[in-house]
């Protein structure tokens, strides 16, 4: 399957900071997902980005906190916006094409003080 | 709302013994994906089950989908202290952007020499 590199690996960022990751996938793929994942819990998807159009976010989830770009079919962008505390998590980037297996980003994991 | 259920969320094992992890889910599936993460990495892909009655076998670890049960089985065979990890089943379903993936939660495995 195709590999993702995603960076930073991980971050330590000061409250109201905002912090964009970065997803590069080295073959195209249609769909890419940001996840959010609490340390010793599952994912959570944050939205769905499609190229050419934008984000679906799940519930419980914003564009104004955590927008999303996509601007090709082998990069997307997630930017956490305005942190606080509660937003410091593990994030992780997916690609799938159709019905296939995903594949995932290292994750960048966050914290936020 | 499609709802995934991973027990036992925590196995504690001794090597050599047998076990096994259900995974049930709420809706319709034809498709169920497990991954395996370890502490501190991303996620990979263990198998991928695409039809009611599927089998997959990987070394010690056997996967079964039985989708009339809406019900996955991950069997571990003769566990060894490399098998220690967390579990993840994941199954298919829609939103507003396409197929998603939504994960259970999660089978975090100890495997005691």
């Amino acid at each position: 399957s195709a590999v993702i590199s995603q960076k930073p690996s991980r971050d330590i960022c000061q409250r109201g900071t905002s912090l964009t990751i970065q997803c590069q996938v080295d073959s195209q793929v249609t769909m890419m997902f940001w996840y959010r994942q609490q340390p010793g819990q599952s994912l959570t998807l944050i939205a769905t980005a499609n190229q050419g159009s934008e984000a679906t976010y799940e519930s419980g989830f914003v564009i104004d906190k955590f927008p999303i770009s996509r601007p090709n079919l082998t990069f997307s962008t997630l930017t956490v916006s305005n942190m606080s505390p509660e937003d410091s998590s593990i994030y992780l980037c997916s690609g799938r094409e159709g019905w296939t297996e995903a594949f995932f980003g290292q994750g960048t994991r966050l914290t936020v003080v | 709302e499609l709802k995934v259920e991973q027990n036992p969320l925590f196995l504690s094992m001794q090597e050599g013994k047998n076990y096994t992890i259900y995974c049930n889910y709420s809706t319709t599936s034809d498709r169920l994906y497990w991954y395996r993460q370890d502490p501190g990495k991303s996620l990979e892909s263990l198998f991928v089950l695409l039809s009611n009655g599927a089998v997959k076998q990987e070394g010690r670890l056997m996967a079964s989908l039985d989708t009339k049960a809406r019900l996955s089985t991950l069997h571990i065979t003769a566990a060894v202290h490399d098998l220690s990890a967390t579990y993840f089943c994941a199954v298919d379903s829609w939103n507003n952007a396409g197929n998603m993936l939504t994960f259970g939660g999660g089978t975090r495995l100890m495997v005691k020499p």
